[in-house]
């Protein structure tokens, strides 16, 4: 089966640097998404992974290891506004454009 | 570029009633897929459409259908309403549909089911 598992709540100081692990389970691997929702609004997209190692957006980072199962989201900087959830995804083994999702992680940033 | 838009925004229905939901997928997009939100479940997949096919189902009762024009708009339809059914349905369009794809949520429509 497949399975992504992420913690459900964190909070940080802004100016902070906060991370956000995902582990995942997957029949076969096609990559690994990243998306930001802040209340009552749409997923917006972040990132995107399929090869191992650090990728860099900004203030943004999302990082990918393959044989381990597991990525992780990095936000510097922290801003009041980047109090969202955050939202890891793969894509289904042989299934097209089907989206398995975790729980999402809500992220409070305190002044 | 217009982002991915849906309609009605809010819906309030009863039990037993039905529903259509409309998605406008960004132009030039052919894939669009169908995702449930309630705080319990999270996200989860309903359907996708790409070139007027279903291509892939989630794991959902017969109640929930859809279907997708020739201009890639898409619609879907919920019979018989359930309390259980009050969720927030987005859409999210892509360009090709293939596994590797970005998706690109729309705005999503809170349906209220009383």
């Amino acid at each position: 089966g497949q399975n992504i598992d992420q913690p459900t709540e964190m909070t940080a100081t802004e100016g902070a640097i906060v991370q956000i692990n995902c582990t995942y389970q997957t029949s076969g691997f096609n990559g690994l998404f990243w998306y930001q929702q802040h209340a009552g609004e749409a997923p917006t997209f972040l990132s995107y992974n399929v090869l191992d190692g650090l990728e860099e957006k900004g203030r943004f980072s999302s990082f990918l290891s393959r044989s381990k199962g597991y990525s992780y989201l990095l936000l510097k900087e922290l801003q009041m506004k980047d109090s969202a959830s955050y939202l890891c995804a793969a894509p289904v083994s042989g299934g097209y454009n089907k989206l398995i999702f975790g729980a999402g992680t809500r992220l409070a940033v305190h002044p | 570029k217009a982002g991915v838009t849906q309609t009605p925004r809010y819906l309030i229905k009863t039990r037993g009633q039905q529903v259509t939901l409309s998605c406008s997928p960004i132009s030039g997009h052919r894939s669009v897929s169908w995702y449930q939100q309630t705080p319990g479940q999270g996200l989860q997949f309903l359907f996708e459409y790409f070139s007027e096919t279903q291509r892939n189902k989630g794991n959902f009762p017969g109640r929930f259908s859809g279907r997708q024009f020739s201009n890639s708009r898409s619609e879907m339809n919920v019979s018989t309403l359930e309390l259980g059914d009050s969720a927030l349905y987005l859409c999210a369009s892509s360009l090709s549909g293939v596994q590797t794809d970005t998706q690109y949520f729309g705005p999503g429509t809170r349906l209220t089911v009383l």
